[in-house]
C-alpha cells in the first residue's frame, strides 16, 4: 500500500505571510497532482507535476516536484483569507495506467485576516 | 465549464439497506472514479471505470459494492447492504484519459449517513 504523508497537518498564520506545505512518499510517483478541497464540496485540482524538479507557478503558488519524484512541496507568497481550505497531493503510481490516485490526509491552512 | 454532478447530494437511509449513488460525468470523459472520504479521513480510491468495465478496484470494494453505466451519461454505484462504516462522502470523478495523464473532475459529492 503506498502511502502519502502531508505535512503540517494543520497550519493557522496571518495574511500577508508565506508558508510551506509539504508532500511525501517512499516510493516514486510517475506524476503528482495537488488539489484544494472547500467543505462540501470535491477536491479541485489545482496542477499536475510529472518531471522530477519541476516548478509550477500558479499566481502566488509555487508547486515543486523533487527529483526524485518522490515529494513535493506547495509554496505560498502572501497568503489571503480566500486561500484558505484543504489542501491534498495526491499521487499517481501506475504509470499512466488506469488506477485511481492515492491521495494524502491533507493540510488544512487556516488564513486569518 | 462542464462539470460533474451527483445526486442525492444528502442519502440517509438504515443499516441493510441498499442505496444507489448517481452521477453524471463530464459528456467526452472516458475514464469514470468513484472514491470515498470518511468524515475526517483521507479521499481513498474505491474503483475505476474504462470501455464499460471495472479497470482497478481498491480493497474497500468489495462484494457489497458495484458500479454500472446504465447509459451514455449515467454512472452509479450500488451498496448492496449498507453497514454504519459505510458512513462517508462519496464522491464521482471523470477524466478525459487515465489518471497520470489528465486531471480528475470530482463532483461535490453524496454525503450517506448510516444510522
Amino acid at each position: 500500500t503506498q502511502l502519502l504523508e502531508q505535512s503540517p497537518q494543520f497550519l493557522s498564520i496571518q495574511e500577508g505571510e508565506n508558508l510551506t506545505v509539504y508532500c511525501n512518499s517512499s516510493s516514486v510517483f510517475s506524476s503528482l497532482q495537488w488539489y484544494r478541497q472547500e467543505p462540501g464540496e470535491g477536491p479541485v485540482l489545482l496542477v499536475t507535476v510529472v518531471t522530477g524538479g519541476e516548478v509550477k507557478k500558479l499566481k502566488r503558488l509555487t508547486f515543486q516536484f523533487g527529483d526524485a519524484r518522490k515529494d513535493s512541496s506547495l509554496h505560498i507568497t502572501a497568503a489571503q483569507p480566500g486561500d484558505t481550505g484543504l489542501y491534498l497531493c495526491a499521487g499517481d503510481y501506475s504509470g499512466g495506467g488506469a488506477d485511481g490516485l492515492t491521495f494524502g490526509k491533507g493540510t488544512h491552512l487556516i488564513i486569518q485576516p | 465549464e462542464p462539470e460533474v454532478t451527483q445526486t442525492p447530494s444528502h442519502q440517509v437511509t438504515q443499516m441493510g439497506q441498499e442505496v444507489i449513488l448517481r452521477c453524471v460525468p463530464i459528456s467526452n470523459h472516458l475514464y469514470f472514479y468513484w472514491y470515498r472520504q470518511i468524515l475526517g479521513q483521507k479521499v481513498e480510491f474505491l474503483v475505476s471505470f474504462y470501455n464499460n468495465e471495472i479497470s482497478e478496484k481498491s480493497e474497500i470494494f468489495d462484494d457489497q459494492f458495484s458500479v454500472e453505466r446504465p447509459d451514455g451519461s449515467n454512472f452509479t454505484l450500488k451498496i448492496r447492504s449498507t453497514k454504519l462504516e459505510d458512513s462517508a462522502m462519496y464522491f464521482c470523478a471523470s477524466s478525459v484519459s487515465q489518471p497520470g495523464n489528465s486531471p480528475l473532475h470530482f463532483g461535490n459529492g453524496t454525503r450517506l449517513t448510516v444510522t
